[in-house]
């Protein structure tokens, strides 16, 4: 099966934009989604299909995707936002996800 | 709005047999892909395997040995069953929903249950 590469840690000062990445070559036919986990909780969708959000994600939260690069954008990153995102799309054998990153709001 | 709530053993032994089941509230259980998912202490997650109403199922090539999910259509529950354990498998594990139409273009998982952290220890 493929795989989908994450950094394993990014920081982003409070307020500042901040991206993260995940490639893999599943993506050049496949959406990325993303989600975001805090600790003790289950992850929650953030993003999905070519960029939406579901319901309650706030607007600071943005995707796009570039041949095998699928990216998550925070626009004006809030405390809140710190957490651990994942990304994940289907391959040739079922689904795959990135092995995380975890983003520290500074 | 679908809602998933899932159960099972949370303590096994090594070499016994996992088994987890998770229930679907609120919506069709039809069109889509039920599935497990899981998350060793301190890690990232890892698919196990999907399954749709029909039956029809896929796993993680990884697991597919140990792994079997099956559904029951009369009580909109799907289960997961995973052989062998070992300290390997202590996870905290996780059913969701991903629709069959949007796993086309990649798909994305929502819901999901709570979690179930199961520990494998002698």
């Amino acid at each position: 099966s493929s795989e989908l590469t994450q950094d394993p840690a990014v920081s982003v000062a409070l307020g500042q934009t901040v991206r993260i990445t995940c490639q893999g070559d599943s993506l050049r036919s496949y959406y990325a989604s993303w989600y975001q986990q805090k600790p003790g909780q289950a992850p929650v969708l953030v993003i999905y299909g070519k960029n939406n959000r579901p319901s309650g994600i706030p607007d600071r939260f943005s995707g796009s995707s570039s041949g095998n690069t699928a990216s998550l954008t925070i626009t004006g990153a809030q405390a809140e936002d710190e957490a651990d995102y994942y990304c994940n799309s289907r391959d040739s054998s079922g689904v795959v996800f990135g092995g995380g990153t975890k983003l520290t709001v500074l | 709005q679908v809602q998933l709530q899932q159960w099972g053993a949370g303590l096994l032994k090594p070499s016994e047999t996992l088994s987890l089941t998770c229930a679907v509230y609120g919506g069709s259980f039809s069109g889509y892909y039920w599935s497990w998912i899981r998350q060793p202490p301190g890690k990232g997650l890892e698919w196990i395997g999907e399954i749709n109403h029909s039956g029809s199922t896929n796993y993680n090539p990884s697991l597919k040995s140990r792994v079997t999910i099956s559904v029951d259509t009369s009580k909109n529950q799907f289960s997961l069953k995973l052989s062998s354990v070992t300290a390997a498998d202590t996870a905290v594990y996780y059913c969701a929903s991903m629709g069959i139409a949007a796993a086309g273009t990649g798909g994305w998982f929502d819901p999901w249950g709570q979690g179930t952290l199961v520990t494998v220890s002698s």
